[in-house]
């Protein structure tokens, strides 16, 4: 059974930092890319930043650009988003999600298994 | 505001089908597939269909998907209260270089 389990998230002031990790198993990790998708307080989903299943291809939302960093250690199916600057904007349940296949840019590999979030609030 | 448009809400009776409506453009649905997510209150997202109208393992055949040119449906046939959920479409989008995902349709169950 595939379980993907986000921690990481808190409350943090603004132009804070935070790393969210998320922990994977019932597959074979490196085999598949894994994207952050986020979902503000009573908004839809956004995805946010992904990464290959090897590590060496990372993605990023404009908004993301600059300020997130994507990493994964396939060696204890873990993967990482490290966030700085945070601001208010940045505040929801983030969702660790797994790729149907290797890479984030395939059309035909869509995000087939969702985490149960971890949340970010970022406020003064 | 969502690359691709959904409508808010949208409600039924029990038995009865409803269809939600997820619109877009050349660059994400005219020429990709579709995917759908059903999400409960307080949970996380769940794969309903991928590839515009297959289902995965344990999704009952109630539910269906279909496209044409730019826009895409999903059928919710023999509605039970159990369906009442919020749905989220999303495409690739080549312009973009990224996932998209609609806005969200909540679906009540009257």
């Amino acid at each position: 059974e595939v379980q993907l389990f986000e921690s990481g998230g808190s409350l943090v002031q603004p132009g804070g930092s935070l790393r969210l990790s998320c922990a994977a198993s019932g597959f074979t990790f490196s085999n598949y890319a894994i994207s952050w998708v986020r979902q503000a307080p009573g908004k839809g989903l956004e995805w946010v930043s992904a990464i290959s299943g090897s590590g060496s291809r990372t993605y990023y939302t404009d908004s993301a650009m600059g300020r997130f960093t994507i990493s994964r250690d396939n060696s204890k199916n873990m993967l990482f988003l490290q966030v700085n600057r945070l601001r208010a904007e940045d505040t929801a349940v983030y969702y660790c999600t797994k790729m149907s296949g290797r890479f984030y840019d395939t059309s035909t590999d869509p995000i087939d298994y969702w985490g149960q979030g971890t949340l970010v609030t970022v406020s003064s | 505001q969502s690359v691709l448009a959904q409508p808010p809400s949208v409600s039924g009776t029990p038995g009865q089908r409803v269809t939600i409506s997820c619109s877009g453009s050349n660059s994400n649905i005219g020429s990709y597939t579709v995917n759908w997510y059903q999400q409960f209150p307080g949970t996380a997202p769940k794969l309903l269909i991928y590839n515009t109208d297959q289902w995965p393992s344990g999704v009952p055949d109630r539910f269906s998907g279909s496209k044409s040119g730019t826009s895409a449906s999903l059928a919710v046939s023999g509605l039970q209260s159990e369906d009442e959920a919020h749905y989220y479409c999303a495409a690739w989008d080549a312009s973009l270089n990224a996932w998209v995902f609609g806005g969200g349709t909540k679906l009540t169950v009257l």
